[in-house]
């Protein structure tokens, strides 16, 4: 195991929700990025997180949003939520840049989501 | 721009067998690593092995290994001596040294029969 868990497993939202999804990253990495994973496809990146502050982001519209907490974990928060955003939502935890971030990107199970 | 392109949408392979699971890349940084996950049904993206482009030796972990030829750009994993438990989806990706994303690419079913 990773040690890099998500929650919740599974969800269902309706569509013009909002929700969030949780990652406690694994011990020792303060790097959290965050992908989405549609059906049958490779996944793609949304954002990461640093030191609390997003630290790059992928085209994702602003209604994705996240927090790091002092702890490494992390949140991400869709808004207003679509059909389409229905997919695996994947958190990767990493250490920062310069100490072996090269070579370290470890995932959670993940979190379904389904948008009905 | 960053591109993985994997060629092979699925893959049946008999068990004990080898295989070799197909990647290329495309980077104008001349400092990346490059990724092999292995993502089982239960969707939990497992890292297999890492390839950094400075690297002068193929990368092994176990069963697996990382056929890195940096001219052609290519990644391909190989799985030594296949095993029913081997069946997932698969994917490369990449990472540059001047970026925070990893890049996956469009994944391999492999399917490894008795």
């Amino acid at each position: 195991e990773t040690g890099v868990t998500q929650s919740p497993t599974h969800l269902i939202k309706t569509r013009g929700q909002q929700v969030t999804l949780r990652c406690s990253s694994q011990s020792g990495h303060n790097t959290v990025s965050w992908y989405q994973q549609a059906l049958g496809q490779g996944p793609q990146f949304i954002f990461q997180y640093y030191r609390e502050e997003e630290n790059g982001r992928g085209n994702f519209p602003p209604r994705f949003s996240g927090l790091q907490f002092p702890n490494y974990s992390s949140e991400l928060n869709v808004n207003a939520l679509e059909l389409d955003d229905s997919a695996l939502y994947l958190c990767a935890s990493s250490p920062a840049r310069g100490q072996g971030a090269d070579t370290e990107a470890f995932f959670g199970q993940g979190t379904r989501l389904t948008v009905v | 721009a960053q591109k993985i392109t994997q060629t092979q949408p699925g893959m049946f392979v008999q068990e004990k067998e080898a295989v070799t699971l197909d990647c290329t890349y495309d980077t104008s940084d001349p400092s990346y690593g490059l990724f092999w996950y292995k993502q089982p049904s239960s969707g939990e993206m497992i890292f297999l092995i890492y390839q950094g482009s400075y690297d002068q030796q193929n990368a092994t972990e176990g069963r697996y290994s990382l056929n890195f030829q940096k001219a052609r750009k290519s990644a391909n994993l190989v799985i030594s001596a296949s095993q029913l438990g081997d069946s997932a989806m698969y994917f490369c990706a990449m990472r540059e040294r001047r970026d925070d994303k990893i890049i996956f690419g469009k994944g391999t079913r492999l399917h490894i029969l008795p």
